[in-house]
């Protein structure tokens, strides 16, 4: 089945450091993914969206790539910031339904 | 900035009842969706709808489930017989339409405990 992988459940960085979290999918080729921001009882956030033709999207202090031949996505927050604290989820898409991952929770350290 | 809303913000219900769960998306918006999270899981898809009808459901989307737009400008999850399992962040989300890929802009969510 489809399936989208974050490898790390939990990420902590220091302020000011840049953040990079990873995504992986098996099982089919989306032709887009997006990521977004989770804050706890909270809905997801859109953040960023990446097509499958794009190598990289920028937006601010995030930057998102897409590497169709190793089947992942880069998610990278530069100068971090305890504010940027929240899960961050990655989805893939073939068309309007996603496939979202577990999420990574990152906490910036002050 | 226009946003995704949802009532309620939790309901509490007793195994068996029917629970119906509420939102209004986006107003330009023809794509609605329905979402579930269960309590420190992933979020997983249950429905798409355009057009007055379902596009897309998954495994989930059983038939315990339907969803609705009583007018034009609610969007409905019903569930008909709930089970404690049911128990979950209800999210509905809306997007712009169905070309290309499409940014969807969720609700806050409601969260539903069987009890």
């Amino acid at each position: 089945s489809q399936k989208i992988e974050q490898n790390s459940e939990a990420l902590n960085i220091q302020e000011g450091k840049t953040a990079t979290l990873t995504c992986n999918y098996t099982n089919y080729s989306p032709a887009y993914l997006q990521w977004y921001r989770q804050d706890p009882g909270r809905g997801p956030v859109f953040l960023l969206l990446i097509r499958e033709n794009e190598k990289e999207k920028r937006k601010e202090r995030l930057k998102v790539t897409f590497d169709t031949t190793l089947k992942q996505s880069l998610f990278h927050i530069t100068a971090s910031q305890p504010a940027d604290s929240a899960t961050y989820l990655c989805a893939g898409g073939e068309g309007q339904n996603f496939v979202f991952g577990p999420g990574t929770r990152l906490s910036v350290l002050p | 900035e226009p946003e995704v809303t949802q009532t309620p913000s939790h309901q509490v219900t007793q195994m068996g009842q029917e629970v119906i769960l509420r939102c209004v998306p986006i107003s330009n918006h023809l794509y609605f969706y329905w979402y579930r999270q269960i309590l420190g899981q992933k979020v997983e898809f249950l429905v798409s709808f355009y057009n007055n009808e379902i596009s897309e459901k998954s495994e989930i989307f059983d038939d315990q489930f339907s969803v609705e737009r009583p007018d034009g400008s609610n969007f409905t999850l019903k569930i008909r017989s709930t089970k404690l399992e049911d128990s979950a962040m209800y999210f509905c989300a809306s997007s712009v339409g169905p070309r290309g890929p499409d940014t969807q802009y969720f609700g806050p969510g409601t969260r539903l405990t069987v009890l």
